[in-house]
């Protein structure tokens, strides 16, 4: 069974520093998918970035980045030059690509509070 | 505008007190999925469903039923809520088996007494 782990209950950074969210994740498929999604306190799920496995290219998306290790099983989120909007949870999310079957496993997030 | 719609958004019930809560999408899409969300836990996928008339268990199923008669359409029917149930419950939808964006609404949340 697949398992995604987010070691960081909690974080806090500066405005305009980076911060770094971490994500581990455990399956025997080869294909599939990584997300990553915030819900700020509108409670709104809020698609960040994707990446394919397949892709060896790491993601990006303005300011947000992942790094993505498939040998290490490690999905990790950077957010640059944070904002104060960047404050709410984040959860890493793992979907495997395989007809018949719409699973999705999400770990049990990340709350980060951006400081003025 | 693209979008998943819930209702109710907010609902204070009673135990054993039968319940449905809506759930439609106007994007043509194929699946559909509800979850719950639990401090610490994380989304919990309840059912899936693939296409009309067939759906499928997910991580947490006990006490809940949908059905999915129309493709824009996948209510969560709780039979006989009780407090443990009492929780934010998200419904979501993808275009098809490939593609792997969700679309989430807006969240619904159940206090059950």
């Amino acid at each position: 069974a697949q398992t995604v782990t987010q070691s960081q209950p909690e974080m806090s950074v500066q405005e305009a520093e980076t911060v770094t969210l971490s994500c581990t994740y455990d399956t025997s498929e080869s294909n599939y998918y990584l997300f990553w999604y915030k819900q700020p306190p509108s409670r709104q799920m809020i698609l960040v970035i994707r990446q394919e496995a397949y892709k060896q290219q790491n993601a990006t998306e303005n300011r947000f980045s992942v790094n993505f290790q498939k040998a290490a099983k490690s999905f990790s989120l950077k957010i640059s030059d944070s904002q104060l909007g960047d404050t709410a949870m984040y959860f890493c999310a793992f979907m495997k690509t395989r007809r018949g079957t719409y699973k999705y496993i999400f770990g049990t997030g990340t709350r980060l509070k951006v400081l003025a | 505008e693209a979008q998943v719609t819930q209702n109710p958004r907010y609902l204070i019930t009673v135990t054993g007190k039968k319940l449905t809560v809506t759930c439609s999408q106007n994007m043509n899409h194929e699946y559909m999925s509800w979850y719950r969300q639990d401090p610490g836990l994380g989304l919990r996928q309840i059912y899936y469903s693939m296409n009309v008339e067939v759906t499928d268990k997910g991580d947490v199923p006990e006490g809940y039923k949908v059905s999915r008669k129309e493709k824009r359409n996948f209510p969560l029917i709780l039979e006989s809520p009780s407090p443990n149930q009492t929780s934010l419950y998200f419904c979501a939808s993808r275009a098809g088996p490939i593609q792997g964006e969700q679309y989430f609404g807006p969240g619904t949340r159940l206090t059950v007494t």
